[in-house]
């Protein structure tokens, strides 16, 4: 049973606009949830965390909005940018330094 | 300062065939990864490393066998590969960051045939 889901394969949004990434999970044990972005042919990158004590986190264009009652996560980048095409993960930690992980969802952002 | 490094890049092996993945990294990271991803999926955790000398399975560990040979180099063998272990195989590793957050090698793609 899939304990972090990204209901969304893709999405696409026009330059400058805003994106917003979703997320559930199931296990209230997850004291952290993280962000990855990946490019094709490249490993995933970090982008941005939030802990499970906070409901917001924000790094630069990128901010992390985090529901515990709806155990529900999104991400949101403003503005959007060309670059900011790639596959997003949302990942769940529950145990030093394990993670699980969403299958992801592929923004395209067109100019 | 290299990051996470995996090699080889791509391989190919016929079915019955065993080979070994190798990962190191240079952060001084004491939590090591191995996932597969497969198309239109996650990743999928093979195996870990909490710390050198340790090793715990992870989802999908059947048909994989891993050596955590020192701190930096966290390898992962497929004794006998099978079709089903197509996919491309990524290492990370992790540190005390504010969330754990994990640093990934540019992947190995293997095709088993």
């Amino acid at each position: 049973d899939q304990q972090v889901k990204q209901n969304s394969p893709s999405l696409s949004v026009q330059e400058g606009r805003i994106s917003i990434l979703n997320c559930d999970y199931t296990n209230s044990m997850f004291d952290y949830f993280l962000w990855y972005k990946k490019y094709p042919a490249e490993g995933p990158t970090f982008l941005i965390s939030i802990s499970s004590i906070k409901d917001k986190n924000e790094d630069g264009r990128f901010t992390v909005f985090l529901n515990k009652s709806a155990k529900h996560l999104s991400l949101h980048i403003v503005p959007s940018q060309p670059g900011d095409s790639a596959v997003y993960f949302c990942a769940a930690r529950f145990h030093a330094g394990k993670s699980t992980f969403g299958d992801g969802t592929t923004l395209t952002v067109k100019p | 300062n290299a990051g996470v490094t995996q090699t080889p890049k791509f391989q190919v092996l016929k079915t019955g065939q065993s080979m070994t993945l190798q990962c190191a990294q240079d952060m001084n990271h004491n939590s090591m990864y191995w996932y597969r991803q497969d198309p239109g999926m996650g990743l999928r955790l093979i195996y870990y490393s909490a710390s050198e000398g340790t090793t715990d399975k992870g989802e999908v560990p059947n048909g994989y066998n891993v050596s955590r040979l020192n701190k930096r180099e966290f390898s992962l063998r497929l004794e006998s590969a099978a079709p089903s272990q197509t996919s491309v195989y990524f290492c990370a590793s992790s540190g005390r960051g504010q969330g754990y957050e994990q640093y990934f090698g540019p992947g190995t793609r293997l095709t088993v045939t």
